[in-house]
């Protein structure tokens, strides 16, 4: 079956502008997971979804960065006023209820 | 200290060599423990997944867990080429609902 679909692979934006990145889970997957990978760092977790709801936002690094997941399936991490530390790759993982999680190929954003 | 500690390397090394990577931690509640491996600009893909202590085989690949010393890895046998990537160790504590806690990854290199 499909994996886990981001889009778009790649975003190159300015500092400042706002910018949506999508990630659609394996169908039927509960939890859903972003994590951020900058260059020679490991993954930062961002935020965990449970059906539509977040029980863990701990890992937003600022109220710029937002997320929402709708219908128990489609997420959407939105960052506004975006600045170069926010330079990364973003990548989203779904999961069936098992610690194993199962990620995308990841959105790569640049702000210059 | 941080929660999961893994030698960034690279390791490098011919092909046919068995490669050993590890991780240590410092959290006694982690219970179910993952080693990923992600090609470059691609998104990690599950490898082993190991739930407490033990061994666990899976072709070439073997993944060890020793929860008394806090000490987990990963075994590859007659390496190739495409081994070359970067493995992440990845674990949590209970098995669902909750964020992996990764280590910063070890660069392998494969040569012919």
């Amino acid at each position: 079956g499909a994996g886990v679909s981001q889009s778009p692979s790649n975003k190159v934006t300015e500092k400042g502008k706002d910018v949506e990145l999508r990630c659609d889970p394996i169908s039927g997957h509960t939890a859903l997971y972003w994590y951020r990978q900058s260059l020679g760092q490991g993954l930062e977790f961002l935020i965990y979804f449970q059906g539509n709801s977040a029980p863990d936002k701990s890992g937003l690094p600022s109220d710029r960065f937002s997320a929402e997941r709708t219908g128990g399936s489609v997420s959407t991490l939105t960052i506004q006023r975006t600045q170069q530390e926010d330079s990364a790759v973003y990548l989203c993982a779904s999961s069936p209820d098992t610690p194993e999680a199962f990620f995308g190929q990841g959105t790569r954003l640049t702000v210059v | 200290q941080k929660e999961v500690e893994q030698d960034p390397g690279p390791l490098s090394v011919p092909e046919g060599a068995i490669v050993s990577l590890n991780c240590t931690y410092s959290n006694s509640a982690f219970q179910y423990f993952m080693w990923y491996r992600q090609y470059s600009r691609k998104g990690p893909e599950l490898l082993m997944y190991t739930y407490s202590s033990g061994n666990k085989e899976d072709g070439r690949f073997t993944a060890q867990v020793d929860k008394s010393s806090k000490y987990i890895s990963l075994f590859i046998r007659d390496s190739q080429p495409s081994d070359s990537a970067t493995y992440l160790c990845a674990m949590s504590a209970i098995q669902a609902g909750t964020a992996l806690i990764f280590g910063k990854g070890t660069t392998l290199s494969v040569s012919s």
